[in-house]
């Protein structure tokens, strides 16, 4: 079974630009996360979705973020414009709905210069 | 109320000694408490995981000890090795619902020394 898929892996870009970051869940799990985690620090939940619903983002900055996941299936995490706070790892995980049992993609590494 | 406070920061143990942390939590609707593993470059990855109606889950060299009444709970690791160095991060969240999400520690980062 493949795990959750994300991309790309790396990323630099400067201040002020806009980025994407694309992640693919686990095959039939509709609860897809998005996290973001600074370094030395624990995943902080940004939003949560509900096959194709966002049913909490109250996390998310919606002056420069926005997400979608339309289908219920895969999903993008945008940023624009970056800052220089963004720098950080942003992880994806899915879950089925019968559990909590997350599991986690590799993640995206931000680097805003 | 959301919090989950995790101690140590980091940890250095001996190969063949126990690994200890840590975490405590607030919101007492809190009903599901994992443990993740994380290697550099790697998302975290599920360990093991309890439920309140237990005071403790082995799972091999892991062990979760829970204390539900001061709302504390921690991961033993018997027998560690280098292996076993990487960061862990202790959980707490719901199992159904809208609870269905989980907030995370601030990690210990455990060295194994050969």
């Amino acid at each position: 079974e493949a795990g959750v898929v994300q991309s790309p892996r790396y990323k630099i870009i400067e201040k002020k630009q806009p980025v994407a970051f694309w992640c693919n869940p686990i095959s039939g799990h509709n609860t897809l996360y998005w996290y973001l985690q600074n370094l030395g620090q624990g995943p902080e939940l940004l939003i949560r979705y509900e096959n194709e619903e966002a049913v909490d983002d109250s996390q998310l900055p919606k002056d420069r973020f926005s997400a979608e996941r339309l289908k219920g299936v895969d999903s993008t995490l945008k940023i624009q414009p970056a800052e220089l706070g963004d720098s950080a790892v942003y992880l994806c995980a899915s879950s089925s709905y019968s559990s909590n049992e997350q599991f986690f993609g590799p993640g995206t590494r931000l680097t805003v210069l | 109320q959301q919090q989950v406070k995790q101690s140590p920061q980091s940890l250095i143990v001996q190969k063949g000694g126990i690994s200890i942390i840590n975490c405590a939590y607030e919101n007492t609707a809190f009903d599901y408490f994992p443990w993740y593993q994380q290697f550099p470059g790697k998302g975290p990855a599920l360990l093991i995981a309890i439920r309140p109606d237990v005071s403790e889950k082995k799972e091999g060299r892991f062990t979760i000890s829970f204390n539900k009444s001061a709302k504390q709970f921690s991961l033993h690791i018997m027998d560690s090795q280098p292996g076993d160095s990487a960061t862990y991060f202790c959980a707490a969240g719901g199992l159904s619902g809208s609870a269905r999400q989980l907030t995370f520690g601030s990690g210990t980062q455990l060295t194994v020394l050969p």
